[in-house]
């Protein structure tokens, strides 16, 4: 099956800063990118849609001046979480949509995550 | 609207036993896709079956098993013979035919005791 990379698997970084999450899909091309988030004992909660070459969609709650998306390529999406706080912290998970075949037998693979601590 | 309801928060087996996950869904939707998803310690999700809204067939992979009910909305995962290795968080999950509205369950962890 075809392989999301995450970069970086964790990180943790002091308040006020900002972090940078990578996700590439590595054999595949992916025009859509999605980034959920998963706090700790709970489910995965759809953030944004990423299109290449287009602004990010943000489901409802999600501010979107705080969690910048750039999906610059068809292989690349980052997520970049500006002025970090400690309720920031989180797990976050990628998912790309390999398009061949059509929309409607797309298939979505995740990436293997990045955790983030905010101190 | 959708809705994924994975009732069973936490279940707890000793090896070899049989347990059931269940996983009852809402949707407006005619055509949908049903996913179930593992997501051991490591955290990386990993992909157990996917099945659209118009194959009510069962199926069965190795110990795995899962029946699909549309006329109840339920899409129960089963799996024979519990080892310590299927300790997880289990999420089943709904997406519509066409659009990417990939919503999750709450997930039910399982342990599996030796």
């Amino acid at each position: 099956g075809a392989v999301v990379s995450q970069h970086p698997s964790r990180v943790i970084c002091k308040s006020g800063t900002s972090v940078k999450i990578e996700c590439r899909s590595l054999d595949f091309q992916a025009t859509t990118m999605f980034w959920y988030r998963q706090f700790p004992k709970q489910s995965l909660m759809l953030m944004a849609t990423s299109n290449e070459g287009s602004k990010a969609t943000y489901e409802q709650g999600v501010e979107k001046d705080k969690f910048l998306i750039n999906h610059a390529s068809l292989t690349l999406s980052t997520l970049t979480v500006t002025s970090a706080h400690p309720e920031d912290s989180s797990f976050y998970i990628c998912s790309a949509r390999d398009l061949i075949g059509g929309p409607t037998t797309y298939e979505q693979y995740f990436g293997p995550g990045t955790r983030l601590t905010v101190t | 609207a959708q809705k994924v309801t994975q009732a069973q928060t936490e279940i707890s087996v000793v090896e070899k036993e049989d347990v059931t996950l269940d996983c009852v869904y809402e949707t407006r939707d005619t055509t949908y896709y049903l996913f179930w998803y593992k997501q051991p310690p490591s955290g990386e999700l990993v992909f157990l079956i996917r099945r659209n809204s118009f194959d009510e067939q069962n199926e069965i992979s190795g110990r795995y098993s899962w029946n699909f009910q549309k006329s109840t909305s339920s899409f129960n995962f089963t799996i024979t013979a519990s080892q310590v290795v299927d300790s997880a968080v289990y999420f089943c999950a709904l997406r519509p035919y066409n659009n990417n509205d990939m919503r999750f369950g709450a997930g039910t962890r399982l342990t599996v005791k030796p």
